[in-house]
């Protein structure tokens, strides 16, 4: 079946510029997450969807950052006012309900965005 | 300290040897434990997930967990070069349903 995408898979934007990135999970899957990937930093946690609510947004290094979620599929990323250190890979990630100790969450290819 | 660690390598072994891979981290309420796999330019795979004391196999993979030691591995027989990659240990928070992720080691498998 079709797993995670994201679109677009690349962005290059100026520094100021507000960008959107937009992840569209594995149908059925409830759950949504967003991490970023930069060098040095590894992989880090922004948030999670269930649903439509954002029960767990701590990972939002700034108030530049939201994201929203609709229809209990797809969600979006905005970034605000966009600066250099936003310059990342953005990641996707979803995962089934049920137990929810354990569910595993699989990813979707991820948008590179650049901030010039 | 991190609250996932793991040795970020090169761990460099020959081709059909045994890859041993390690991970600790720092929350003693995490329920899960998952390890992925990461080409470059590539998103994370997820190979292996467990959640009880002991080992879990599939294939190849074995993922072996310690809760009293905080300690998670995965082991990877008969090595092949096609498993160089980056492996991403990452754990449950017991809070949330948010992954934390260690740095990831670098695998090389040389032929």
């Amino acid at each position: 079946g079709a797993g995670v995408s994201q679109s677009p898979s690349n962005k290059v934007t100026e520094k100021g510029k507000d960008v959107e990135l937009r992840c569209d999970p594995i149908s059925g899957h409830t759950a949504l997450y967003w991490y970023r990937q930069s060098l040095g930093q590894g992989l880090e946690f922004l948030i999670y969807f269930q649903g439509n609510s954002a029960p767990d947004k701590s990972g939002l290094p700034s108030d530049r950052f939201s994201a929203e979620r609709t229809g209990g599929s797809v969600s979006t990323l905005t970034i605000q006012r966009t600066q250099q250190e936003d310059s990342a890979v953005y990641l996707c990630a979803s995962s089934s309900s049920g137990k929810p100790s354990y569910n595993e969450q699989f990813f979707g290819p991820g948008t590179r965005l650049t901030v010039l | 300290q991190k609250e996932v660690e793991q040795n970020s390598g090169p761990l460099s072994v020959p081709e059909g040897a045994i890859a041993s891979l390690n991970c600790t981290y720092s929350d003693r309420g995490s329920q899960s434990f998952f390890w992925y796999r990461q080409y470059s330019g590539k998103s994370p795979e997820l190979i292996m997930f467990i959640y009880s004391n002991g080992d879990k196999e599939d294939g190849r993979f074995t993922a072996q967990l310690n809760k009293a030691s905080q300690y998670v591995s995965l082991l990877i027989r008969d090595s092949q070069p096609s498993d160089s990659a980056t492996y991403l240990c990452a754990v449950r928070s017991s809070n949330t349903g948010k992954l934390i992720f260690g740095q990831g080691t670098t695998l090389q498998v040389k032929p």
